[in-house]
């Protein structure tokens, strides 16, 4: 079967570093993306990984292994704002069709 | 438009009737995605529309359920007899060469049947 991996809760300090782990099982690999969704909010988009390594967009990095079928999304200078849901999605390319595969999200609480 | 666009964004509804549900994608893109969302839970896949290509329906909970997409463009979601666990929020989300396959979603439709 296919299916996403990451962690359901993780808390960290305001100003510190966390990092949120996703693997992934799928027929076909596509891209992965990761998604901030605050509470009562559609979720938003972040980054886009299809190549191996990582990519960085300000505060926030993410890193792609396809051998590995993981991924992580790194928050750098946590904010207070930042305590959201974050999404992993991989792109499968079954058939004709390219739907993505969402992981449940990993709920993040930064504290003060 | 600038972004994908729903409506309504709220709606409450007596159980047993009938809703309509809109997304209107980005200008371009050709995938449209419907998702479900009950509170505290994750993305539940509906359907997928992919330019004239027959839809991808595999995600529709019941035959309550359906959605059409005409022109290419607006899409409509259709719940037939609502019931309570229907209530949840229904997004709708777009992607497409123009945008890098980069998914976008609309501020969602909050349904709640009473």
């Amino acid at each position: 079967g296919q299916n996403i991996d990451q962690p359901t809760e993780m808390t960290a300090t305001e100003g510190a570093i966390v990092q949120i782990n996703c693997t992934y099982q799928t027929s076909g690999f596509n891209g992965l993306f990761w998604y901030q969704q605050h509470a009562g909010e559609a979720p938003t988009f972040l980054s886009y990984n299809v190549l191996d390594g990582l990519e960085e967009k300000g505060r926030f990095s993410s890193f792609l292994s396809r051998s590995k079928g993981y991924s992580y999304l790194l928050l750098k200078e946590l904010q207070m704002k930042d305590s959201a849901s974050y999404l992993c999605a991989v792109r499968s390319n079954a058939g004709n069709n390219r739907k993505l595969i969402w992981g449940l999200g990993t709920s993040l609480a930064v504290n003060p | 438009g600038a972004g994908v666009s729903q409506s309504p964004s709220n709606k409450v509804t007596e159980k047993g009737k009938d809703v309509e549900l809109r997304c209107d994608p980005i200008s371009g893109h050709t995938a449209l995605y419907w998702y479900r969302q009950s509170l505290g839970q994750g993305l539940e896949f509906l359907i997928y529309f992919q330019g004239n290509s027959a839809p991808d329906k595999s995600g529709l909970p019941s035959d309550r359920f359906s959605a059409e997409r005409t022109g290419g463009s607006v899409s409509t979601l259709t719940i037939q007899r609502t019931q309570q666990e229907d209530s949840a929020v229904y997004l709708c989300a777009s992607s497409g060469p123009v945008s890098g396959n980069t998914i976008y979603f609309g501020e969602g439709s909050w349904l709640t049947v009473v």
